[in-house]
């Protein structure tokens, strides 16, 4: 079956400016995860999602940074006044349930770049 | 919360010798403790992980062992081969919610052929 896909692979923006990134989950796949990962460093959380709701934000930096799961699949990770410093790999991981050692499945990333 | 400390950060091994990465974790709560490798450009992938009840696992040429009183574990390659050679992270799961994944700085592991 499909794996987990972000769109986009890319994208480019101009400091100050909105951007959404959007993860697809696998199938059936209740929670939800997105990292950040800049050049040289290991994945670092950001959200969780169970289901429709964030059952851990605390890794969200600041409130320029939101996410939303509505129906319990799509993940859209917005950010607000992007900053030269957001310029990052953002990964989006998905697993059958958040229990247990079920292996979370990455993305393949999409690279943000803020001019 | 949980820091996990990962060494070395790099690490060149000749073809068919053994290569070890050890990582330290703060949190005596984590429970779960994957290793994923991550090639060039390329998404982490799951390549063994442990659990908190378990001392070592093995699959193949990989092994994972973990020392729950020292709050350490190590990933133990044997045979390695060039394609072998790529990013390796750990990881430990806690946090206050006991869902976050905290991940090290990653190992450049390079084999030699």
């Amino acid at each position: 079956g499909a794996g987990v896909s972000q769109t986009p692979s890319n994208k480019v923006t101009e400091k100050g400016k909105y951007v959404e990134l959007r993860c697809d989950p696998i199938s059936g796949h209740t929670a939800l995860y997105w990292y950040r990962q800049s050049l040289g460093q290991g994945p670092e959380f950001l959200i969780y999602f169970q289901g429709t709701g964030a059952a851990d934000d605390s890794g969200l930096p600041n409130d320029r940074f939101f996410a939303v799961r509505p129906e319990g699949s799509v993940s859209t990770l917005k950010i607000q006044r992007t900053e030269r410093g957001d310029s990052a790999v953002y990964l989006c991981a998905s697993s059958l349930t958040p229990v247990s050692t079920n292996e979370q499945f990455f993305g393949p990333g999409t690279r943000l770049t803020v001019l | 919360g949980e820091n996990v400390e990962q060494h070395p950060s790099t690490l060149s091994v000749q073809e068919g010798d053994s290569a070890v990465i050890k990582c330290t974790y703060s949190d005596s709560a984590s429970n779960y403790f994957p290793w994923y490798k991550q090639e060039l450009g390329k998404r982490p992938q799951l390549i063994i992980d442990i659990r908190s009840n378990v001392g070592e696992k093995k699959d193949q040429r990989i092994a994972v062992t973990l020392n729950k009183t020292a709050k350490h574990f190590s990933l133990h390659i044997t045979e390695t081969q060039p394609e072998d050679s790529a990013v390796y992270f750990c990881a430990a799961r806690g946090g206050i919610t006991g869902n976050q994944f905290y991940f090290g700085t990653g190992t450049s592991l390079t084999v030699i052929p």
